[in-house]
């Protein structure tokens, strides 16, 4: 595998299930982030893990719990959503150098459809 | 705040011709700049970067100048083919601490043959 993977690829779920969104990377990366793209609205930012520790919170409502076990993977775990979380959600990566992080890298996304 | 504003799509144009996508941008300080491509059911590539003024990016035939007088980062390409069919994004990183990417709503272009 190379560069940014995520797993699953589709996922419906209803609202008061409990599901898991996987982002690993395999470009030795130390920054990982989560955005999520919906229709007719620009990315936004959720998350951002440098060296396993979150930096960054979007107002991110709760139902939404990011886990960085180790500089490689990400989780995004989802409970009892709304439909209107339905979206793309796509996980990034990239190199901090000296503080500064370098040109982020894209996953091909996760498609959650929530009924 | 930073933020990026790029032409609404979708764009419709023919093989071989020449296609423009304007992207301007405000910003405090000195950002770095960027187009990612999307085709369908797949995730942002990054198609090119300028991280400085007067820096061009370019890949693929596409090219984009990083212009801090007209705050400006226009994705050009000489000529399209069908395979160029995708949506566009411009994307302005900060200087702040985590660089944050600040994204057009995107630019869907469609190339018929």
């Amino acid at each position: 595998e190379t560069g940014v993977t995520q797993t699953p690829r589709h996922l419906v779920m209803g609202m008061t299930n409990k599901k898991s969104l996987k982002c690993e990377q395999h470009l030795g990366h130390n920054a990982m982030y989560w955005y999520k793209q919906s229709a007719k609205k620009p990315l936004e930012l959720m998350f951002v893990y440098s060296l396993e520790e979150r930096v960054e919170n979007n107002s991110v409502p709760s139902r939404f719990s990011p886990e960085c076990p180790n500089s490689s993977h990400l989780f995004l775990h989802l409970h009892t959503l709304q439909p209107e979380d339905s979206a793309l959600y796509l996980c990034a990566s990239s190199q901090v150098r000296r503080g500064r992080p370098d040109t982020q890298y894209f996953g091909p996304g996760t498609r959650l459809t929530v009924l | 705040g930073n933020s990026v504003t790029q032409m609404e799509g979708p764009v419709t144009l023919s093989e071989e011709a020449f296609l423009t996508i304007n992207c301007t941008y405000t910003a405090t300080g000195y950002p770095s700049l960027f187009w990612y491509v999307q085709y369908p059911g797949e995730g942002l590539q990054l198609l090119l970067k300028a991280t400085k003024a007067d820096d061009k990016g370019s890949n693929k035939g596409f090219e984009a100048t990083y212009r801090k007088e007209t705050t400006s980062f226009h994705l050009e390409k000489g000529s399209v083919q069908v395979s160029d069919s995708a949506v566009y994004f411009c994307a302005l990183k900060g200087t702040d601490s985590w660089g944050k990417l600040q994204f057009g709503a995107g630019t869907q272009v469609v190339v018929t043959p």
